[in-house]
């Protein structure tokens, strides 16, 4: 399943299937990336970051891919488990000045 | 857990009413960050410190917000005669801060929920 993050805020995946949620950042002079994942009733918690001199990122289970020609951020999550359920947030850092992004829902479905 | 901790949980007032919240950082971060949150929204910078100095505050934060971090370890973020529109989760988060954003991972609280009746 895949979203387009601000435009579609809910991302409904079946359990075991692979997950994208894209993030539009704003400012060009931005060169740091950070996904972070909320869950109900918790504060944001740090999942993956990139810098701007990459364009690709690896962690356990999840990938992040930067496109800086279009300002584009994405998350990839493999085999969704339901224990990924929650908002997801990308946040952009320039100057040292972080923002974030408004968020992607991810419901996975038994 | 993240080792940040904030008191209250939730803070139900009546508009016009004054309310402080603490916020207790990982003891070694000398970096602490206040945010709001609006439902569905991400979180929206508030103001920050490095150790007791408050370096930057948005302009979201009005003249009826006031944050202090006076020992530089736990910090209060009060508002002065709420109104409904100060309704929204205030988070917050601790970092240490070594010279640059790469290696400035923010750990955030499970946040206050205040709701202004």
């Amino acid at each position: 399943g895949e979203s387009v993050g601000l435009h579609l805020p809910t991302l409904s995946v079946q359990e075991g299937d692979n997950s994208i949620i894209n993030c539009a950042y704003s400012n060009s002079a931005s060169d740091y990336f950070i996904w972070y994942k909320q869950e109900s009733g918790k504060g944001p918690q740090f999942i993956i970051d990139i810098r701007s001199n990459m364009d690709k990122r690896q962690g356990q289970r999840v990938t992040v891919l930067l496109n800086k020609t279009v300002k584009h951020l994405s998350l990839q999550i493999a085999a969704t488990q339901p224990g990924d359920s929650a908002v997801y947030f990308c946040a952009e850092t320039a100057n040292n000045d972080m923002r974030f992004g408004a968020g992607t829902r991810l419901t996975v479905k038994p | 857990d993240t080792g940040v901790s904030q008191d209250p949980r939730h803070k139900i007032t009546k508009r016009g009413q004054n309310v402080t919240f603490r916020c207790d950082p990982i003891s070694e971060h000398n970096r602490l960050y206040w945010y709001r949150q609006t439902l569905g929204q991400g979180p929206e910078f508030l103001t920050y410190f490095q150790n007791e100095a408050q370096l930057e505050k948005s302009r979201l934060l009005s003249d009826r917000f006031s944050a202090e971090r006076p020992k530089g370890s736990f910090s209060t973020l009060e508002i002065q005669r709420t109104e409904q529109g100060d309704s929204a989760m205030y988070l917050c988060a601790s970092s240490f801060w070594g010279g640059t954003a790469y290696d400035n991972e923010q750990f955030f609280g499970p946040g206050t929920r205040l709701t202004v009746l």
